[in-house]
């Protein structure tokens, strides 16, 4: 059955910190992974995706297979990007697919 | 702007009671999704539509019932509301015929379920 880990229920950081939130996923297909992110009063939306390889907000995540990993990863931490962080995993064949959420870390950025 | 909207945004019940919960998209999608918020639980799926006529039980299906009446419209209910279903619910959409493998889900803004 299809998991995702993320270890970690809340993280502080100081800006200017580098932050890296952790996620690992058990899955026997071949993953498509997602971070989602949740601000403080308002909707969960996505903040990238693994197979468009993109920054967005200056985080970028990594698939790492071998390690069955896509950690969050942002070099120097800012106050608006304090929120709950949701790790996703596309599992189920075909065209029907679904997402698997990991549990969330609440990342604050302290001043 | 196409949205998806849920309705109530608040709600309070008391055990036993029925409640339906709305969830509406301006967004033309024709799957729908609901989830559950637990602190510490994350997000886990209810239930899921990908059509009209398309039903799916999710990861936690147990006291829930949902309807998909358009395309446009999927309500959740709770025939009998009992207080370990006091939750954060949020309703979701995506469109199985957008560009790419990946068709990313949208959310609305959630409705607050509190059972007394």
């Amino acid at each position: 059955a299809q998991r995702v880990t993320q270890p970690e229920k809340l993280l502080s950081v100081f800006k200017g910190a580098p932050v890296e939130l952790k996620c690992n996923y058990s899955y026997s297909g071949s993953p498509e992974l997602f971070w989602y992110v949740q601000y403080s009063r308002q909707r969960l939306q996505l903040l990238l995706r693994h197979i468009s390889r993109e920054s967005i907000k200056g985080f970028t995540a990594d698939l790492n297979k071998g390690e069955t990993s896509f950690h969050l990863k942002k070099p120097f931490a800012q106050e608006e990007d304090s929120a709950m962080y949701y790790c996703a995993l596309k599992y189920s064949g075909g065209s029907n697919y679904k997402l698997t959420f990991g549990k969330g870390t609440l990342l604050t950025v302290n001043p | 702007d196409a949205d998806v909207t849920q309705t109530p945004r608040n709600r309070i019940t008391k055990t036993g009671k029925r409640i339906m919960l709305e969830c509406s998209q301006t967004k033309g999608h024709d799957r729908m999704y609901w989830y559950r918020q637990d602190p510490g639980l994350g997000l886990r799926l209810i239930y899921y539509s990908f059509d009209v006529k398309d039903i799916n039980k999710g990861e936690i299906s147990d006291g829930y019932s949902v309807s998909r009446q358009a395309q446009a419209k999927f309500s959740l209910s709770l025939e009998s509301a009992i207080p370990n279903q006091t939750a954060l619910y949020f309703c979701a959409t995506s469109d199985s015929q957008g560009a790419g493998v990946w068709n990313e889900q949208f959310f609305g803004p959630g409705t607050r379920l509190t059972v007394l």
